[in-house]
Formats: structure tokens, C-alpha cells, sequence
């Protein structure tokens, strides 16, 4: 069946660390990979997208995410972390073909340590 | 910058009866999307819009839900007799192209039933 998954519900790390957030997915073909963050009370922001070429993507924020075929894994990272950057994170993925709809994993919410 | 407006923040209602969830896409957005989140839970496709009809939904999207572009800038979710399960966080989308396109989210309508 086609899955996403996060396997982390909670991460905590200390302001100025660097942060990995991991992401898998089952499909038959490679999809379309997104990171989105969701701050409190806030809809769903893009961080960054993969759809082909270059296996690691830049994205807002400072956050970058890597696209492992052999893994089926797009971990996304950012090498020193700031208090803002607290929220939820969310990676999603879009079937290639005909449909439209994101499939999101069930998140990562980080929490901060100053 | 643009961005997707949803109406109201907060919508609270009694079991069984219609609600209607706004949204204000942006303007030149083609590809129009609803979304769910129940409490604790994933974000989750309900169904997609182009061209003035429905491309794609899913098995929560039955015949309780339905969706309209009733003008030129609005795009509604109508369910019709709400049930307690109904009860979610509901985000708007919305995207210039087709699944190759950035959606881009509005920050949700909590629906409550009571």
C-alpha cells in the first residue's frame, strides 16, 4: 500500500544544533516529495519540494532535504537550529500521473531547547 | 504575497446540521483542494477541483460532501448533515498547475460538532 512515514513524533533539540527529520515512503514509482511546516494556528507552509535532477534540495529558512531513491527516503535538515523553528513538519508526497492529491505523514513536531 | 484566505476560523455546530466552509484561492490559481485534519491525527486529501468539476476525492468525501466555485473567487466545502466525526481541522488549497504545482494551504477552518 502506499504509505508515508515519519518515524518520529516528537524531537527536541538545543538552539544552534543541527536537526534531521526523517521521512519515508512506499510507492510503486518515485513521487513528488514536499516538506511542509505547520506553526500553531497557522496553515501549512512549503519548505521545499523535490520533483527530479539534483538529489538535494535548497529550501526556505535554511532547511535542505535529500532524496534517497535506494532508501525511498527525503530527510530534511538544517544545520543549526533557531527557536522559531519550532512547529510542526509534515512530508508529503504526490503521485506521478493523473493525480492531484498530497499524501502527508502523520508529522514531527520539534520543540526547541534554548 | 498572495495567499489562500479561509472563512471562518471557527465554525461550532449541532449534529445533523449544514455547514458551509469558505475559501478565497489564489487569484490565478487553476486547481483548487480540500483537506482534513482530525485532532491528533494526519492531513488528509477529501478532493480536488478543476475546470469547474471534481477531478478526484477520496472514500471520506461521500455524499455528505459536496464542493462548489459558486463565482469567480470562492471555492465552499458544503457538508450536509454533520456528524461528530466530522469534527476537524479543514484546510483549503490551491495551485496554478496540475500535481507538478506547489499547493499552497490557508490556515484552516476548525469545525466542531456538538
Amino acid at each position: 500500500a502506499q504509505s508515508v512515514t515519519q518515524p518520529d513524533i516528537h524531537i527536541t533539540v538545543s538552539e544552534g544544533a543541527s536537526l534531521e527529520l526523517r521521512c519515508n515512503y512506499s510507492y510503486g514509482a518515485t513521487p513528488y516529495l514536499f516538506w511542509y511546516v505547520q506553526s500553531p494556528g497557522q496553515g501549512l507552509q512549503l519548505l521545499l519540494k523535490y520533483f527530479s535532477g539534483d538529489t538535494l534540495v535548497q529550501g526556505i529558512k535554511g532547511f535542505e532535504a535529500e532524496f534517497k531513491r535506494s532508501q525511498s527516503s527525503f530527510n530534511l535538515r538544517k544545520p543549526s537550529v533557531h527557536w522559531s523553528d519550532a512547529a510542526e513538519y509534515f512530508c508529503a508526497v504526490a503521485p506521478r500521473g493523473s493525480s492531484y492529491k498530497l499524501i502527508f505523514g502523520s508529522g514531527t513536531r520539534l520543540l526547541v531547547r534554548p | 504575497e498572495p495567499e489562500v484566505t479561509q472563512t471562518p476560523s471557527h465554525q461550532v455546530t449541532q449534529m445533523g446540521q449544514e455547514v458551509i466552509l469558505r475559501c478565497v484561492p489564489i487569484s490565478n490559481h487553476l486547481y483548487f483542494y480540500w483537506y482534513r485534519q482530525i485532532l491528533g491525527q494526519k492531513v488528509e486529501f477529501l478532493v480536488s477541483f478543476y475546470n469547474n468539476e471534481i477531478s478526484e476525492k477520496s472514500e471520506i468525501f461521500d455524499d455528505q460532501f459536496s464542493v462548489e466555485r459558486p463565482d469567480g473567487s470562492n471555492f465552499t466545502l458544503k457538508i450536509r448533515s454533520t456528524k461528530l466525526e466530522d469534527s476537524a481541522m479543514y484546510f483549503c488549497a490551491s495551485s496554478d498547475r496540475g500535481n507538478t504545482d506547489t499547493q499552497y494551504f490557508g490556515p484552516g477552518t476548525r469545525l466542531t460538532v456538538l
